[in-house]
């Protein structure tokens, strides 16, 4: 059975530091998804990957298949970027974290 | 916009009451899916649609019934329902299947069952 663990389930920082969200999986796995939920429930979504690195604006997400690991990264972070970040790992199933609750302070 | 939208957005429902969810998606995507979200839960997938036919049932309980008459509609039936199952409902849509395919959420239902 997969599962898929976040980290950390919340995090504070100050406006344009550089935030890091942590994804770990344990089964083997054909994509990641990385979603965005804002407070209003609405919920996009951010990457896709099945290897590598991809990168939108300031938001880069990376994955390590061998060590079955993930990392969302915001650069020059901002109040606008606080929302809850969710992982999903796919194969036959979608498997979800619990999420990553992120709020930035001005 | 996503380009899929949800009807109602709020919802509150007493146990013996029928009602339905509704989710459109204008974005010609042949996959279509409800989950729901429960407070401080992961999301759960709940039913899964491609080209119309169900390849995904998550051992929902019998009072959830979905419908799908097309690939741009998607119905959930609620009847007879808990209060534990107050949650936000949410509807999403791929071109393919989620397992390879970005997804598309609806701005979701929040239903309170008393």
């Amino acid at each position: 059975k997969n599962e898929v663990e976040q980290s950390p389930q919340n995090l504070t920082a100050q406006e344009g530091e550089f935030i890091t969200i942590n994804c770990s999986y344990s089964v083997g796995i054909s994509a990641l998804h990385w979603l965005q939920q804002h407070p209003g429930g609405g919920i996009v979504s951010l990457f896709m990957l099945s290897s590598g690195k991809k990168k939108h604006g300031r938001l880069i997400a990376t994955i390590n298949i061998q060590e079955k690991h993930s990392s969302l990264h915001i650069t020059a972070s901002h109040p606008r970027d606080s929302a809850v970040y969710i992982c999903a790992s796919s194969n036959e199933k979608l498997t979800f974290g619990t999420g990553t609750r992120l709020t930035i302070i001005p | 916009e996503t380009g899929v939208t949800q009807t109602p957005r709020h919802l509150v429902m007493g146990m013996t009451n029928k009602k339905s969810l509704k989710c459109e998606q204008h974005l010609g995507h042949n996959a279509m899916y409800w989950y729901k979200q429960s407070a401080k839960k992961p999301l759960e997938l709940m039913f899964v649609y491609n080209f119309k036919e169900q390849t995904e049932n998550n051992s929902v309980p019998s009072r959830f019934s979905p419908e799908c008459p097309n690939s741009s509609h998607l119905f959930l039936h609620l009847h007879t329902l808990q209060p534990e199952d107050s949650a936000l409902y949410l509807c999403a849509s791929s071109l393919g299947l989620v397992y390879q395919e970005t997804q598309y959420f609806g701005p979701g239902t929040r239903l309170l069952v008393l």
